[in-house]
């Protein structure tokens, strides 16, 4: 089962930041917060990770609680072209597999 | 340059035949993934295969087979095919195993059992 709690749908105008929470309250030590998301049709897409300090790369910005215990993905402004399940993912670290659990995702919906 | 390439995309069949889907990878990654995305959109590991040596088997049906020629290629072939395995079937690939690495994923295939 997946260890994160996501909303199941949310919509943000175009041009305007883009907010996704995620809840993983049960994350340990050394498991990371990744992000990835699926537009229509396509394989899922790599966003961005994080551990404990928040991060930023030219797709979007992750902001993790100091308990780690939630998330915020901020895609900054958004387009009609981030519209797309995106999923939050813990995933441990140091295991001798590296497997995604995906659970049911945000569908973020972009309005023009 | 396509870094994760499936093929086919799609791919229409009869029930009880057995059919192949190819995955290849160009990152120099050292391991490759086949994941299922059923109709109820779930996306869910089946195989990981860590230069060609298998290291994730999750519960599949022993119909499924996944090979891997090459640390660049994991193929899947389904014997006796279902119509429970229509589904789209999307392959990815990481740069490691034991530790944290992100995954690249294919464009998939859509398999349609009739």
């Amino acid at each position: 089962d997946a260890k994160t709690t996501q909303p199941p749908s949310m919509d943000c105008a175009e041009g305007r930041a883009a907010n996704l929470p995620c809840n993983h309250s049960t994350i340990s030590g050394n498991e990371y917060v990744y992000w990835y998301r699926q537009i229509h049709s396509q394989g899922p897409q790599y966003i961005i990770h994080g551990l404990k300090n928040n991060e930023t790369n030219e797709m979007a910005s992750l902001i993790i609680t100091e308990d780690r215990k939630s998330s915020t993905l901020i895609l900054p402004h958004a387009t009609l072209r981030d519209t797309a399940v995106y999923y939050c993912i813990v995933t441990g670290y140091g295991g001798a597999t590296n497997k995604l659990i995906f659970g049911t995702g945000t569908l973020l919906a972009v309005q023009p | 340059d396509t870094a994760v390439s499936q093929t086919p995309k799609y791919l229409v069949t009869q029930m009880g035949n057995d059919k192949s889907i190819k995955c290849e990878q160009n990152l120099g990654h050292d391991t490759m993934y086949w994941y299922k995305q059923d109709s109820k959109k779930f996306l869910k590991i089946m195989f990981s295969y860590n230069n060609k040596e298998l290291i994730i088997n999750e519960t599949v049906p022993n119909r499924f087979s996944p090979k891997s020629p090459d640390k660049a290629h994991l193929n899947l072939h389904i014997n006796s095919l279902e119509l429970g395995d229509s589904a789209v079937y999307f392959c990815a690939s990481s740069q490691g195993t034991s530790g944290v690495y992100t995954q690249y994923f294919g464009p998939g295939t859509r398999l349609t059992v009739l």
